[in-house]
């Protein structure tokens, strides 16, 4: 059964401070994974996909990893503009499903 | 504007009651999807399609029904809705780049409570 877990469940940040969050999975061999931001009452906005361990992608303060075992979202100078919270999900080989882990709820305050 | 919707956005209704959820795309995608999100659950698929016509389960499909007879619209059935039903639920949308689901475009989301 393919897992993903989410750490830490809530963030709180002062504007400027990085920090990092991380998506753990457990899939019998990864298609891609995903990483999306959901603002309350909003439905989730995609932000990136990556496919294989040691993959990287950027958008912004925003930059994504992938290793074999988890993903981190790391956060660059934060605004409060970044508060959010962002959804991890991954897809399996042979699936066409995807799993969301529960979310890490970020807040940066000014 | 390139977008999901869906309706209706809040519905209130009691067990029993069979009612339809509306979900329609604009931009050709391919992938539509269905999912419930709930608190400390995280969004979990109930239903998924690849093309007209071509639909299958995803992890929770218990109570749930969906066709696919046009590219643009999946409309989401709930036969006989009971309380464990209540939930968020959001419609999805990508264009499908061989068997990746790919980037997903979400609806704004329908709150539904079945009393």
């Amino acid at each position: 059964e393919d897992q993903v877990t989410q750490s830490p469940e809530a963030l709180r940040l002062q504007e400027g401070e990085s920090s990092s969050l991380n998506c753990s999975y457990t899939v019998s061999g990864l298609r891609g994974l995903f990483w999306y931001r959901q603002d309350p009452g909003k439905g989730p906005e995609f932000l990136f996909t990556l496919y294989s361990a040691g993959e990287e992608k950027e958008k912004e303060r925003l930059k994504a990893t992938l290793t074999k075992k988890e993903s981190f979202l790391h956060i660059t100078a934060p605004k409060p503009e970044d508060s959010a919270t962002y959804l991890c999900a991954v897809q399996a080989k042979g699936r066409r499903a995807l799993t969301f882990g529960s979310g890490t709820r970020l807040q940066v305050q000014p | 504007e390139a977008q999901v919707t869906q309706n209706p956005r809040y519905l209130i209704t009691v067990t029993g009651k069979k009612l339809t959820v509306t979900c329609s795309q604009n931009m050709n995608h391919e992938y539509m999807s269905w999912y419930r999100q709930d608190p400390g659950l995280g969004l979990r698929q109930i239903y998924y399609s690849m093309n007209v016509e071509v639909t299958d389960k995803g992890d929770v499909p218990e109570g749930y029904k969906v066709s696919r007879k046009e590219k643009r619209n999946f409309p989401l059935i709930l036969e006989s809705p009971s309380p464990n039903q209540t939930s968020l639920y959001f419609c999805a949308s990508s264009l499908s780049i061989g068997v990746v689901a790919g980037e997903q475009y979400f609806g704004p989301g329908t709150r539904l409570t079945v009393t």
